[in-house]
């Protein structure tokens, strides 16, 4: 099955600065790549997602890039905000499997 | 939340007792699935459902059980032959038939002593 590797597992930015999570995948047939935000103690939400047809999406100060030929995509976050600290996860999966992987998590703690 | 409603929030439990968790879902999705939170190990998979009556083993279903008798309703139970239930279980739904997004419950927390 597929499996989703997340670097790093902690990251501290100051605010203001910009924050990268990568994530790798094993299996070439996926061609779907959300990232989800969790606060403490509350419900995962989707932030962003990504298909294989495209190489880079963007949402205000969040984007993600997708290299499908090395099997990692990333998420990029801008101008960080305190309210932007929070636990990220990645996720992948294939058309017709319907089942996301999800990797481990990254806490993102922003600086004041 | 959001559509779908895991309760309770808070679940305490003995030794060797089953418990059932809840899930219900108005979204009219086709798609339930069940996940395990446990620090440090992201989310896992526990079974999901992509139709009513139908349901399958996801990465860690051992000591669990689920029915999927209605639509909107996906409840896991948690077995005595669960080695370690303690844990935060998140319900997700979606409309199924491809990649779409997981939109979760609030999760119930569960402490089994």
């Amino acid at each position: 099955g597929e499996n989703v590797e997340q670097h790093p597992s902690t990251l501290s930015v100051q605010e203001g600065d910009s924050a990268v999570i990568k994530c790798t995948y094993s299996d070439s047939a996926s061609n779907y790549f959300p990232w989800y935000k969790q606060e403490l103690g509350k419900r995962p939400q989707l932030i962003i997602d990504i298909r294989s047809n495209v190489g880079e999406k963007k949402d205000q100060r969040i984007a993600v890039t997708l290299n499908k030929t090395a099997k990692h995509f990333s998420l990029h976050i801008t101008e960080t905000q305190p309210e932007d600290s929070a636990v990220y996860f990645c996720a992948a999966s294939y058309y017709g499997n319907n089942r996301l992987a999800f990797g481990k998590g990254n806490q993102v703690v922003v600086i004041p | 939340d959001g559509g779908i409603t895991q309760s309770p929030k808070y679940l305490f439990r003995k030794e060797g007792q089953n418990v059932t968790l809840s899930c219900e879902q108005n979204l009219n999705h086709d798609a339930m699935y069940w996940y395990r939170q446990d620090p440090g190990q992201g989310l896992r998979l526990i079974y999901y459902s992509q139709i009513v009556n139908d349901f399958q083993k996801g990465d860690i279903a051992e000591g669990y059980s689920v029915s999927r008798e209605k639509k909107e309703s996906f409840p896991l139970t948690v077995t005595s032959a669960q080695k370690n239930p303690t844990a935060f279980y998140l319900c997700a739904s979606n409309p199924g038939g491809g990649n779409s997004p997981l939109h979760f419950g609030n999760g119930t927390r569960l402490t089994v002593t």
